[in-house]
């Protein structure tokens, strides 16, 4: 079965900062992988998916990017953060062949101040 | 209209007590339902797929009516490791992303 490595963990960054979050997957080749963020008191949002290398696309049009260099790695990008972008970024992965099931990361805990 | 409805809760409940949570979704072009459990400041977990028969895993049963767009879960004899939120999932339009309920917030009390 397959396993999600995101760090960092936790994070506090200043408005305006750069922002650079990774995401890893072992035990499968080829999965679909999503960005999601979950906002306090909010329901998931996806805010990427990939189905392969070098291929990403947008749900939610904002100052963040996501790009996936190798097979097994998605990285979520942003060039000045927001306050709004604070909240619970987890990384997911399907197989493509479960019927859409998806597992996720332990996420990243991201605050903006 | 949101994608997916559910009753926040919370739902408080003493153990060994029987509790469904029911929840509705706006596409009817979905194709796949799941319930996840989320702990609290933890990731979202995959409790079980629901299926258009009906299914049972344990002490958990999730039906699924296509017609009314409405799923349900129920838990029998609740246990205190039973507390978390529990968030209804469809499929989107787009096949690949998912659609995640807000949850309801479980609390199962000695």
């Amino acid at each position: 079965s397959q396993t999600i490595h995101q760090w960092p963990a936790t994070l506090v960054q200043p408005v305006g900062s750069p922002l650079s979050l990774e995401c890893t997957v072992e035990g499968t080749s080829n999965p679909n992988l999503y960005w999601y963020r979950q906002a306090a008191g909010r329901g998931l949002q996806l805010l990427f998916y990939s189905v392969g290398i070098g291929q990403i696309s947008s749900e939610v049009p904002q100052n963040l990017s996501a790009s996936r260099p190798q097979d097994r790695q998605f990285i979520l990008s942003s060039k000045k953060l927001l306050l709004s972008d604070s909240g619970f970024y987890l990384c997911a992965c399907d197989t493509g062949t479960s019927a859409y099931e998806q597992y996720f990361g332990p996420g990243t805990r991201l605050t903006v101040t | 209209r949101k994608e997916v409805e559910q009753d926040p809760g919370p739902f408080n409940v003493p153990e060994g007590a029987t509790v469904a949570f029911n929840c509705t979704y706006s596409n009817s072009a979905s194709q796949s339902f799941f319930w996840y459990r989320q702990d609290c400041r933890k990731e979202p977990k995959l409790l079980m797929s629901v299926y258009s028969s009906g299914n049972e895993d344990g002490r958990f049963t999730a039906q699924l009516n296509r017609a009314s767009q409405y799923i349900s879960l129920l838990i029998r004899d609740s246990k205190l490791s039973d507390s978390a939120t529990y968030l209804c999932v469809v499929t989107s339009n787009s096949g690949y992303a998912l659609n995640f309920g807000k949850g309801t917030s479980l609390l199962v009390t000695p």
